[in-house]
């Protein structure tokens, strides 16, 4: 099975411009997360989403920030008019539908992809 | 609110000895699950070890084991007989299980190990 797949692995941006990241799930997980790392830090939460649909997004900052997971295609988080505070590591994680049974999957971990790296200039 | 703490910023380890690295948590759903996961130098996040509130048995995992105390809010990660290939950072995280479960987890600070040589 394929991993998470995140794309690009990095990403330069002037400020001002628009960057789109995606997220490929591994196949068969209906549930996907985006998380970002700013330097020496653990990971923040930003938002869950399920096909067409956002479940959670707590964490995500009230304006320039938006994401989505059509019914065809991968997930993508937008961040529109970027500044150097966006610079951070973005990663996103899928898990299987809760309630699957047997092993992982019913504890439904989530799986990551390698980030992009998101440079601001 | 959930928090999770990490309060080893870095720890060294000699090759083929056993390390804990330290997790403490707090919350006041009555369930929940704890997670370590490992971020090496190249970035990536890769699962370890998962531990459900509920479990009665600490989880193991190969060389990991999850030192799990509920009444304490702990979740050590104890790796045994360190190979050079376990310096990385160390994130400890958890979630809120049950009804009204997102599933978003919370992550601590993290600690990064050193095995040597």
């Amino acid at each position: 099975n394929a991993g998470v797949m995140q794309n690009p692995r990095h990403l330069v941006r002037r400020r001002g411009q628009e960057a789109r990241l995606r997220c490929s799930p591994v196949k068969g997980h209906s549930h996907v997360y985006w998380y970002r790392q700013l330097p020496e830090e653990g990971l923040k939460f930003m938002v869950y989403l399920q096909k067409e649909n956002i479940i959670d997004e707590s964490g995500m900052p009230k304006e320039r920030f938006s994401a989505e997971f059509p019914k065809e295609g991968p997930s993508i988080l937008r961040i529109q008019q970027v500044v150097r505070g966006d610079s951070a590591a973005y990663f996103c994680a899928s898990s299987p539908p809760f309630g699957t049974s047997g092993g992982a999957m019913a504890k439904n971990i989530q799986y990551f992809g390698a980030g992009t790296r998101l440079s601001v200039l | 609110a959930q928090k999770i703490t990490q309060t080893q910023p870095g720890m060294f380890v000699q090759e083929k000895e056993a390390v804990t690295l330290d997790c403490t948590y707090d919350t006041s759903d009555p369930s929940y699950g704890l997670f370590w996961y490992k971020q090496p130098s190249s970035g990536e996040m890769i699962f370890l070890i998962y531990q459900g509130s509920y479990d009665q048995q600490n989880a193991t995992e190969g060389r990991y084991s999850l030192n799990f105390q509920k009444a304490r809010k702990s979740a050590n990660l104890v790796i045994s007989a360190s190979q050079l290939g376990d310096s990385a950072m160390y994130f400890c995280a958890m979630r809120r299980e049950g009804s009204g479960n997102t599933g978003k987890l919370i992550f601590g600070q993290g600690t990064t190990l050193q095995v040597k040589p």
